[in-house]
């Protein structure tokens, strides 16, 4: 059972549109959610993350919105560069765990 | 300098041998993670410890062991490596369980023939 999921599984657009990657969640004891990003050949590094009494957390042209009653998020990438192709996987764990269920990852790419 | 190392970096197994991947870190974590990766199925948990000489499993545990001999040093351990357990491997430390950020190695591919 998938408890976190993401979509689309890939994404394409070009430089300098906005990238939208959606994420959704089940279980409502989750209160953080990071977002990793991961380029081919290397570990994921986190790349922004929220906390559930947050609803918008933005970092440069990253931005995180979160909606808790839906219990879905999404990523918005502004003004895309082809820099940021790479694999984005949502992730999702609460105070009472030692554990980050992550999801199945988006791939974007970034056309010049 | 790299603070989550992983050895080896690749690996290629027969059936029904033993396998060991090495994971490093200098961050002084107390936690530490073994991650599958697979296309389609993203990320997934095989093990993790929070503190030296204790394990625990994680989601997808079966037919994988692990070792937390020290706090910088957490191996994951295939008795009997199959077909199925081919996959990328990655290895993360974190400081405060669930709620801090993840640092991960490099991977090891491993590939099972």
């Amino acid at each position: 059972q998938q408890q976190v999921r993401q979509s689309p599984q890939s994404l394409t657009v070009w430089e300098g549109e906005t990238a939208i990657l959606n994420c959704s969640y089940e279980d409502s004891t989750f209160n953080y959610f990071p977002w990793y990003q991961q380029f081919p050949g290397e570990g994921p590094a986190l790349l922004i993350s929220i906390r559930s009494v947050s609803d918008k957390k933005e970092d440069g042209r990253f931005t995180i919105f979160f909606n808790k009653r839906e219990k879905k998020l999404s990523l918005h990438i502004t003004d895309s560069q082809p820099g940021d192709s790479a694999t984005y996987f949502c992730a999702a764990s609460d105070t009472n765990t030692n554990k980050v269920v992550f999801g199945t990852g988006t791939r974007l790419q970034v056309l010049p | 300098e790299a603070a989550v190392t992983q050895s080896p970096r690749s690996k290629v197994a027969v059936t029904g041998g033993k396998v060991t991947l090495s994971c490093h870190q200098t961050n002084n974590h107390d936690y530490m993670y073994w991650y599958r990766q697979d296309t389609g199925h993203g990320l997934r948990l095989i093990h993790y410890s929070y503190v030296a000489d204790s394990t625990e499993k994680g989601d997808i545990p079966d037919g994988y062991k692990a070792s937390r001999p020290s706090q910088e040093n957490f191996s994951l351990i295939l008795e009997l490596a199959s077909l199925s357990q081919t996959a990328v491997y990655f290895c993360a430390s974190t400081r405060l369980g669930g709620l801090a950020e993840q640092f991960f190695g490099p991977g090891t591919r491993l590939t099972v023939l």
